[in-house]
């Protein structure tokens, strides 16, 4: 199993909205719509923040949003704020009832 | 505070094992599977394999098919992770991870991770 395609970085200013794809194929993220987002700052442990393509958890900014068509899910981040970089890696569930993780993408903000 | 409880950093030789473990709440083990990602420094994320303690069913990534063994203690409601054979490039924090009603769902709490360095 292939990790997710994920642009290794991203930037933007403060205020602007940023979309970071994650491309996977019919065995995971078309096949399913159990795909998640999660938030890593240096040296701490990820945290989810988007959960079955859409949802956010109680607590997040509602300026995280997902959506997916076909087999690519995206993550927006609206308002960019300097808290917000981090890295974000997606994740899928597969059609071998295994769990897949994107490379990575490495958020700047200017 | 709700939180899983990772056992502490190892140091290990090309060739040995290590035994990971990982103290969930209440009746995590009832409710959720458990799962293990690994994180090399400077690297992304690694999904290693997860365990249904209900079931008794464990499933692992294909990279680590007969290398890791992931195993549950009810009666201390722990879960375990012990990668065998180890390399160089085991050298990782490893995190447990628990999503609810098996492997599909997301991981909504995340251990600390536990740093796991391999040398000679």
């Amino acid at each position: 199993q292939s990790a997710l395609t994920q642009p290794a970085s991203v930037s933007g200013s403060p205020g602007q909205s940023i979309t970071i794809s994650c491309s996977g194929t019919s065995r995971d993220i078309g096949n399913y719509d159990f795909v998640s987002w999660y938030q890593q700052h240096p040296g701490t442990a990820p945290k989810v923040i988007i959960y079955d393509v859409v949802n956010r958890p109680s607590g997040v900014s509602d300026r995280f949003s997902g959506s997916k068509s076909g087999n690519t899910a995206s993550l927006t981040i609206s308002g960019l704020q300097a808290e917000d970089e981090a890295d974000y890696y997606c994740s899928s569930y597969t059609t071998s009832s295994t769990v897949v993780f994107g490379g990575g993408t490495k958020l700047t903000v200017l | 505070q709700v939180q899983l409880l990772q056992s502490g950093a190892e140091v290990r030789e090309p060739g040995s094992s290590v035994k990971v473990s990982c103290k969930a709440p209440g009746d995590t083990l009832n409710t959720h599977a458990i799962n293990w990602v690994r994180q090399a420094h400077g690297h992304g994320l690694e999904w290693m394999g997860g365990i249904i303690p209900i079931f008794y069913r464990a499933y692992y990534a294909q990279n680590f098919q007969g290398r890791v063994t992931i195993t549950t203690d009810e009666s201390t409601s722990t879960a375990y992770m012990e990668l065998n054979g180890l390399k160089d490039e085991d050298s990782a924090v490893y995190y447990c991870a628990r999503s609810r009603t098996g492997l599909k769902k997301h991981f909504d709490l995340w251990g600390r991770g536990t740093l796991v360095t391999v040398s000679s």
